[in-house]
């Protein structure tokens, strides 16, 4: 079935380190794919999107390029803030019904 | 001004009851769901409504039961509570079910069963 995989955490920084949170993604059916963000004790809030083949999804200060060659779509920061502390959902949607399947999340907490 | 509400936002019973938990999108989208998040944050779909017809339905037991009234609301009734159904609940719209709609999510209704 379709599937994502996203790199286990926790992770954790120090505030301005880069950040890399890898995705990989099952490519039937030619997904849209998406990042969700979860802050303590909140629902879930669409950080980026990217609908095709080397689109650039970005959104404060993140960014994802849709992979095709590798099914990847890695979630990349040049530096990030306490405040992006965070868990952090890579989805993929598309198939039948279009049901939107997500990674298992990841933990980022960043230091000052 | 909130897009997706749910009600309540906790809930604590005991095993064996019945409980509701209410769903409403002020965002005149077509498609609603309801998604279970375990206690190690996983998250997966359990149902999906498109103009109120059952499109989504996961392997769920059949002591949940999701009932829309119209559009805009989708609710989750969940029979005869088991110490397993303790879980985050999130409700979520989106204005289409193709691919690339993306998806808005209510704030979830933890549920503790004791």
């Amino acid at each position: 079935g379709n599937s994502v995989t996203q790199m286990e955490g926790p992770v954790t920084l120090s505030e301005e380190a880069f950040l890399t949170i890898n995705c990989t993604y099952t490519a039937t059916g030619y997904p849209s794919l998406f990042w969700y963000v979860q802050y303590p004790g909140e629902g879930l809030q669409l950080l980026l999107k990217a609908t095709k083949a080397d689109d650039k999804g970005s959104n404060k200060g993140f960014e994802a390029t849709y992979r095709k060659e590798t099914t990847s779509f890695h979630l990349e920061k040049g530096s990030v803030q306490v405040s992006d502390s965070a868990v952090y959902f890579c989805a993929r949607r598309g198939g039948s019904n279009y049901k939107l399947t997500f990674g298992k999340g990841t933990l980022l907490t960043v230091n000052p | 001004d909130t897009a997706v509400s749910q009600t309540p936002k906790y809930l604590v019973t005991q095993m064996g009851n019945d409980k509701s938990i209410k769903c409403e999108q002020n965002l005149g989208h077509d498609t609603m769901y309801w998604y279970k998040q375990d206690s190690k944050k996983f998250l997966k779909i359990m149902f999906s409504y498109n103009n109120k017809e059952l499109i989504i339905n996961e392997t769920v037991p059949n002591r949940f039961s999701p009932k829309s009234p119209d559009k805009a609301h989708l609710n989750l009734h969940i029979n005869s509570l088991e110490l397993g159904d303790s879980a985050v609940y999130f409700c979520a719209s989106s204005r289409g079910d193709r691919g690339s709609d993306e998806q808005y999510f209510g704030p979830g209704t933890r549920l503790t069963v004791t």
